[in-house]
């Protein structure tokens, strides 16, 4: 019965490369989203997603990131041109069903850092 | 804007007291609220969820929401070293789409031994 998944935990990339973070839901869970927490700093929603479709970006940076979660295989969250302030952690959640008491669970999460 | 508050503490307490977490939320039209657990370089860890008016129990944990005055709180009985962590609350804004939920920056709590 295995949780949220993510890779990579950890991940190193200089300043202008490319970082890509999976996301596998919990099993029976077709809804994912991605958090960000920047050290010392909060939780902050980023994007909420069904399979193939993009349910609710409010929380997207409007530039260099991009999220999928395709038919088949994990979501993916995207973060071109990485710059220092990229640097932290991002943190996966699923859900089962949508509804009013829905609970979110979250995967380990992936530590990027910009370098 | 909509905003969480809590005190980022650290709050400390010694080894079998009682924890007492408070959170405060700005969107009235909130329904489902949260506690989530965070350890250092961990995850978030669901606790407590609650969406009515009142006290709901879970073994050592008590979770408290009053909807007139916008605050939840979180109690933990009987305190153990094993449960310092970073305590975050989470609020379901009125109208927002499902896992988007708003978190405070969390309260850090320290149990002494």
């Amino acid at each position: 019965n295995a949780g949220v998944m993510q890779n990579p935990r950890h991940l190193v990339r200089r300043r202008g490369q490319e970082a890509r973070l999976r996301c596998s839901p919990m099993k029976g869970h077709s809804h994912v989203y991605w958090y960000r927490q920047l050290p010392e700093e909060g939780l902050k929603f980023m994007v909420y997603l069904q399979k193939e479709n993009i349910i609710d970006e409010s929380g997207m940076p409007k530039e260099r990131f991009s999220a999928e979660f395709p038919k088949e295989g994990p979501s993916i969250l995207r973060i071109q041109q990485v710059v220092r302030g990229d640097s932290a952690a991002y943190f996966c959640a699923s859900s089962a069903n949508p509804g009013f008491r829905n609970t979110i669970y979250f995967g380990e999460g992936s530590w990027l850092t910009v370098v | 804007q909509k905003e969480v508050e809590q005190n980022s503490g650290p709050l400390s307490v010694p080894e079998g007291a009682i924890a007492s977490l408070n959170c405060t939320y700005s969107d009235r039209g909130s329904q489902s609220f949260f506690w989530y657990r965070q350890y250092s370089g961990k995850s978030p860890e669901l606790i407590m969820s609650i969406y009515s008016n009142g006290d709901k129990e879970d073994g050592r944990f008590t979770a408290q929401l009053n909807k007139a005055s916008q605050y939840v709180s979180l109690l933990i009985r009987d305190s153990q070293p094993s449960d310092s962590a970073t305590y975050l609350c989470a609020v379901k804004l009125e109208g927002g789409s499902q896992g988007n939920l708003i978190f405070g920056k969390g309260t850090k709590l320290s149990v002494k031994p």
